[in-house]
């Protein structure tokens, strides 16, 4: 099966910083890479589909790119309310991987 | 508006059995993908089961399979998921999602509020 690696697993940012998640797959899947969002006590909610396809009312301040093994999730100005736990799904195939998660904080 | 509607958990021993059910309302039930995902407490997202709109395919993570058994009556909009021989590491959060497909995979869209599955003697 092909696993999913998240880095950092965790980090603390300032507001107005630039923050970048990295996921990679242990083989390539094309471009069928989502990413969520979990905010403390939440359900998730789907950020970016197809590496890089903003989901419907997701600020523009979220962006993806990448395909085959290599992905990130860029916060292009980390606000307060971006703090969460991240999460990639691989879902090309079954088993539909999450990646381990990476706990975004304010410093 | 897109709603789904879990129901089911609760306490049980290791080795019981649990019924999960989630209802959807506000999407043509019989046209999507359905999933079961879970999260145990202080922990991760983890992918459970899912199954193709006519139950045609069906689909587990590893550490389920023949115990778990996913099903679906479009008739009621409902989703289940049959825990057997259940064990203290499926105490989790569990989550009902609709696959939405494109072109080759399906996301998930839309999730409920998830029910407490805790397993414990």
């Amino acid at each position: 099966d092909i696993q999913m690696t998240q880095s950092p697993s965790s980090l603390s940012a300032s507001v107005g910083d630039r923050v970048t998640i990295t996921c990679r797959a242990s083989q390539g899947i094309s471009n069928y890479l989502a990413w969520y969002q979990q905010k403390p006590g939440k359900v998730p909610k789907l950020l970016i589909y197809a590496a890089s396809t903003l989901q419907s009312g997701v600020p523009s301040r979220f962006s993806g790119s990448g395909s085959g093994t290599d992905f990130t999730l860029t916060i292009s100005s980390l606000q307060s309310e971006d703090v969460a736990a991240y999460y990639c799904q691989k879902y090309n195939s079954a088993p539909l991987t999450f990646g381990g998660g990476t706990k975004v904080e304010i410093k | 508006e897109v709603q789904l509607v879990e129901s089911g958990g609760g306490l049980v021993k290791p080795g019981g059995s649990l019924r999960l059910s989630c209802v959807a309302s506000g999407f043509t039930f019989s046209s999507y993908w359905m999933n079961w995902a879970r999260q145990a407490p202080g922990k991760g997202l983890e992918w459970v089961a899912n199954i193709k709109q006519d139950e045609s395919d069906k689909y587990y993570v590893d550490s389920v399979k023949g115990r778990f058994a996913i099903s679906r009556d479009n008739a009621k909009n409902s989703l289940y998921l049959q825990m057997n021989s259940l064990r203290v590491d499926d105490t989790a959060v569990y989550y009902c999602a609709r696959g939405y497909y494109d072109s080759g995979g399906t996301h998930f869209d839309y999730w409920g509020q998830g029910t407490l599955v805790t397993v414990s003697s």
